[in-house]
This record gives structure tokens, sequence and C-alpha cells, in this order.
């Protein structure tokens, strides 16, 4: 099966501690990239990968970090200096190829103890 | 604020169509998107229109596109319980894609 995979479904974090979110895609995309999402809200970009060993910031990178060592994988890295880390995290990846389209993973919801 | 727009909350009954609006700010979009978010899920796409069209049909759904008024709309007919969710219109940006803050569809039995 060909898609996006983000795991783990839930994470609970204590105040203070790192935390990593996995994204793997097998779709062959270049660009990957999270958002997140909060009740009643739409997403937000954290940050984007156009290309493999390549990251930028999106609109709310502050307490977040990535990086982009496979073409398949995304990680993102919940610092302790996020100040509101408890939300629902989102990865997609983007088909550049035909209708430039983002698909979207499962999502990961992070909540803060 | 958002540079995509929705309204928040829709319900429908069973059975009747719904209407889902939307605007948009970059007149330069090629593609404009539907996705749908069940509960603790991720985004599906149901839909795309290209910006050169004024609408598109699949099955139940029917696109419409206002290029003047940057006006996007989704109907849905004969709407099911299954269709709701909430609905996000999202237009293409440069390095990325920019989401409107979803509407949520409400079907009544």
């Amino acid at each position: 099966d060909g898609g996006i995979t983000q795991s783990p479904k839930y994470l609970f974090r204590k105040e203070g501690q790192n935390v990593t979110l996995s994204c793997e895609q097998n779709l062959n995309h270049d660009a990957m990239y999270w958002y997140r999402q909060d009740p009643g809200q739409g997403l937000r970009l954290i940050y984007y990968s156009q290309i493999v060993n390549d990251f930028q910031k999106g609109d709310i990178a502050e307490g977040y970090s990535v990086s982009r060592e496979k073409k398949e994988s995304f990680p993102l890295t919940v610092t302790s200096a996020q100040k509101n880390p408890t939300a629902f995290y989102l990865c997609a990846s983007r088909d550049y190829a035909s209708t430039d389209t983002q698909y979207f993973g499962p999502g990961t919801r992070l909540t803060v103890l | 604020g958002e540079d995509v727009e929705q309204s928040l909350f829709l319900s429908v009954r069973e059975g009747d169509s719904s209407v889902i609006n939307c605007t948009y700010t970059d007149s330069s979009s090629t593609y404009l998107y539907w996705y749908k978010q069940e509960p603790g899920a991720g985004l599906q796409l149901l839909t795309y229109i290209f910006s050169n069209m004024d609408m598109k049909q699949d099955q139940r759904l029917t696109v419409l596109l206002n290029k003047k008024d940057k006006h996007l709309s989704l109907r849905i007919a004969d709407t099911q319980t299954g269709d709701s969710a909430i609905y996000f219109c999202a237009e293409r940006g440069n390095n990325d894609m920019r989401f409107g803050a979803g509407t949520r569809l409400t079907v009544k039995p």
C-alpha cells in the first residue's frame, strides 16, 4: 500500500521533555510538510522540506525542529521550548507531478501532562 | 485572519443537498481543493478543480469556481450521515497550501 504513515497515534509527554513524531511516506514525493491543528481551527504550517537535506520554517516553527536525511522520512521534534504543544499534528507530502496535491497522514495527537 | 475563509458550521437533513462555500485570495492559484476530515483522522482529498474550469462533477460532489469573485463551493447531493465531518477548502500557494478553518457539516437523520 502506498501512503503516509505517522506514529505514534497518541503521545503523552511530561512538561520539559522533548518528543519526536515520526512521518514516513512511500509515494516518492519530494516535498513534505508538518502542520499543527488546534480544536476549531485550521491547519498551521510548522516546517516544510522540498528536497532531502533542506527544510524551511513555516508560520509557527518556534519550539519545533525537523530533519530530512532521507526522502521517505521527515520527523518532527517538539522541544521543551514549545509553550503549548498539546495539539493534533499532521504530516503531508506533495505530488508535484500531477495535480500538485498534498496527501496527509492519519495524524498524531500529542498531549502534555 | 485566514487567507481562505469558510463558514464554520452547516447543518442539513439526511437526503438534502449541502453547499459549503469558500472564498480565497490568491487569483494566481492554479488548483483549488476540498478535503474531508473525520474525527481523529487526517485530511482526505475529496476533489480538486483546475483554475481554468468553472465546474467539476464527481458522483455526488459538484465543485463550482467563480474566479472573478474568488469563490469556491462544494455541493454534496443526497447528503448522508456518513458525510458528517469537517470540510476544508485549500488553495495552492508558492511553497505550501493555504487552508480555511474548516466547515463542520452535521447531517441530521
